[in-house]
């Protein structure tokens, strides 16, 4: 079956630093994955996607990196700051499902330390 | 503010009773979803319109639970006989029509406490 999961549920870093936040997920065949990042009171708002054709996709300060090999994506932050403090959640439609039907992941809490 | 908008933004009720939600999504978007997300966990799906055609429902939608796009536009979400556990936030969503993409442009919820 499939499933997304978080390696860490939080994560603290120093304003200025990178931060990376990991995901697995556990079926072979998902070939579309999204960035998700909620803060707090909000709702969740779209960061990045990335399909299975491509390794890396690269956004404003943030990193998507998929090795399909060990099943593993991660997001990358470049120069942390304190609004980026906030829920981040991986996500993948379900299997069979249009692209709008995700399944989250549980999410790693992302604290910036000023 | 053109982003997906919600009301009530906090509900406290008692067991028993019913309460309704209202979703009014960007207004170019034809597509509108509802997602429910519980404390600590991610959302979950819950529902899709296209327009004002329902095509799919989770099997987490109960049948207390009825969302409606009766024109659509906007969407509301109606439980009856509310249950402790439907304490959640109730998120909607719209995206576009076109394409196939996973951007949703979530609202900011409306929270439901049952007493």
């Amino acid at each position: 079956g499939e499933s997304v999961g978080l390696h860490l549920p939080t994560l603290s870093v120093q304003e200025g630093d990178n931060s990376i936040i990991n995901c697995a997920y556990s079926n072979s065949a998902s070939d579309y994955f999204i960035w998700y990042k909620q803060e707090s009171g909000k709702g969740p708002q779209f960061i990045i996607d990335i399909r299975s054709n491509m390794d890396k996709r690269q956004g404003q300060r943030v990193t998507v990196l998929l090795n399909k090999t060990v099943k593993h994506l991660s997001l990358q932050i470049a120069a942390t700051q304190p609004g980026d403090s906030a829920v981040y959640f991986c996500a993948e439609p379900h299997s069979g499902g249009s692209n709008y039907k995700l399944t989250f992941g549980k999410g790693t809490l992302l604290t910036v330390n000023p | 503010d053109t982003g997906v908008s919600q009301d009530p933004r906090h509900k406290i009720t008692k067991r028993g009773q019913n309460v309704t939600f209202r979703c009014d999504p960007i207004s170019e978007h034809n597509r509108l979803y509802w997602y429910r997300q519980t404390l600590g966990q991610g959302p979950e799906f819950l529902t899709y319109f296209q327009n004002e055609a329902q095509l799919e429902k989770s099997r987490l939608l109960s049948d207390r639970f009825s969302a409606e796009r009766p024109k659509g536009s906007f969407s509301t979400l109606e439980i009856q006989r509310t249950e402790q556990g439907d304490s959640a936030m109730y998120l909607c969503a719209s995206s576009r029509g076109q394409g196939n993409t996973g951007e949703l442009f979530f609202g900011e919820g409306s929270r439901l406490t049952v007493l």
